[in-house]
């Protein structure tokens, strides 16, 4: 089956303009996650979704970023404004749940490049 | 607060020789514990997980692991290294009623011939 998908592969933008990075998670899984990958910074969690609510927010590096999730599945992470320490590799993972004992399996997506110029 | 440490951001070894790559976490409550890796422009990809129950834990491709609460490790290991094994490895956890990984720094791995 498809794994997680994410688009574009690519984006390039000017500081200032604002930018959406979508993801498609697997068929099936309630759990999405945003995380950044930065040279400065590592890996770093961004957001979770369980279904379309986000109870874990507390990643999100400034109020210029915001996410969304719709009819469970497809997200959309928008960074407005943006600035060249937004620079960076987002990351998009699913799984089935997070709930209980047995911890699923996050999988990840090929993520999206982003260059503030 | 730091939650997971990988000693060395880079680690060499010859083909076919054994392949240790360390890493400890630091909380009170054992989390769960995974094992990613990345190969060049590519996503992560999961080798292995601790969740509960034995405690050396196979993965893909000749790895395992095992979780030892003394000494709050989970380092990696691989007893002969291939070529295909040069890439970024990082470990993670998932902290006791929480929901997100918490990552390493990373250890990248080279195989020489």
């Amino acid at each position: 089956g498809a794994g997680v998908s994410q688009s574009p592969s690519n984006k390039v933008t000017e500081k200032g303009k604002d930018v959406e990075l979508r993801c498609d998670p697997i068929s099936g899984h309630t759990a999405l996650y945003w995380y950044r990958q930065s040279l400065g910074q590592g890996l770093e969690f961004l957001i979770y979704f369980q279904g379309n609510s986000a109870p874990d927010k507390s990643g999100l590096p400034s109020d210029r970023f915001s996410a969304e999730r719709t009819g469970g599945s497809v997200s959309t992470l928008t960074i407005q404004r943006t600035q060249q320490e937004d620079s960076a590799v987002y990351l998009c993972a699913s799984s089935l749940d997070v709930r209980g004992p047995l911890v699923d399996t996050q999988y990840f997506g090929p993520g999206t490049r982003l260059t503030v110029l | 607060a730091q939650s997971v440490t990988q000693l060395g951001s880079h680690v060499s070894v010859s083909e076919g020789a054994l392949v240790l790559l360390r890493c400890n976490y630091s909380s009170s409550v054992p989390p769960y514990l995974f094992w990613y890796v990345q190969y060049p422009n590519q996503g992560l990809q999961l080798l292995l997980k601790y969740t509960t129950g034995a405690t050396l834990v196979k993965g893909i491709n000749g790895f395992e692991a095992e979780f030892k609460k003394s000494e709050t490790s989970f380092h990696l290991t691989k007893p002969s290294a291939h070529m295909s094994d040069a890439a970024e490895y990082f470990c993670a956890v998932i902290l006791y009623n929480t929901d997100k990984l918490i990552f390493g720094t990373g250890t990248r791995l080279q195989v020489f011939p």
